[in-house]
């Protein structure tokens, strides 16, 4: 299995400019994740899916950010407007079973809004 | 405010040392994982406490989870280079996982 595949792995952009971050879980796998990992904060949780469905959104910051899993194999993380705040590398995971269980994160995609 | 405290948050040391990393919480976590961490990559699996008071081994490196499953620690033995990145403790509450902040350990040749 060629793992959890994100991208795209480098993403400059402005702010104010729409980002959208894709990720494509492990196959079987039936929840998703969505985290942001900076210095100052650690690794944050944004929002999981249980199959395909938002279960927990609270760790969203604000209206700006949105998170769709349209399907098993895909979900996007859209931040619209972008701004320098939101720098940081984003990380998506799966996991089989309950959502505590062992989690296999991507390579992560590395946001800088300048 | 941290849910999960790790200390220290950086550590340098020279190889052949040995080391100890913690992480602590006044909350109680049904689980309890550790994960590493590399440059460039997303965290990966070390291993996963259940049982307080409960000990493991992976070749050098030995975790616990406390008797009140609120706290964990993670020592290696006679680290390598090998060895350096950031190590991850991530407690399971309410169904989802909670990470600590992290300990950065660069292990020097």
């Amino acid at each position: 299995d060629a793992g959890v595949i994100q991208s795209p792995r480098h993403e400059v952009t402005e702010m104010g400019q729409e980002v959208t971050l894709r990720c494509k879980p492990i196959s079987g796998h039936n929840s998703l994740f969505w985290y942001r990992q900076t210095m100052m904060r650690g690794l944050e949780l944004l929002i999981y899916f249980n199959n395909n469905v938002p279960i927990d959104d609270s760790g969203m910051p604000e209206d700006r950010f949105s998170a769709k899993m349209p399907n098993a194999s895909f979900s996007t993380l859209k931040i619209q407007p972008s701004e320098p705040r939101d720098s940081a590398v984003y990380f998506c995971a799966s996991s089989w079973g309950l959502p505590y269980n062992e989690q296999f994160f991507g390579p992560g995609t590395r946001l800088t809004v300048l | 405010t941290q849910l999960l405290e790790q200390s220290p948050q950086f550590l340098s040391i020279q190889e052949g040392e040995n080391l100890t990393v913690y992480c602590n919480s006044s909350s109680v976590f049904s689980s309890l994982q550790w994960y590493r961490q590399e440059p460039g990559e997303g965290p990966v699996l070390l291993v996963t406490v259940v049982t307080g008071g409960e000990v493991k081994k992976l070749k050098r490196l030995t975790f616990q989870f406390g008797d009140a499953r609120k706290d964990s620690s993670l020592h290696i033995t006679a680290a390598q280079t090998g060895d350096t990145g950031l190590y991850l403790c991530a407690g399971n509450q309410g169904g989802k996982l909670i990470f600590g902040q992290g300990t950065e350990l660069s292990v020097k040749p």
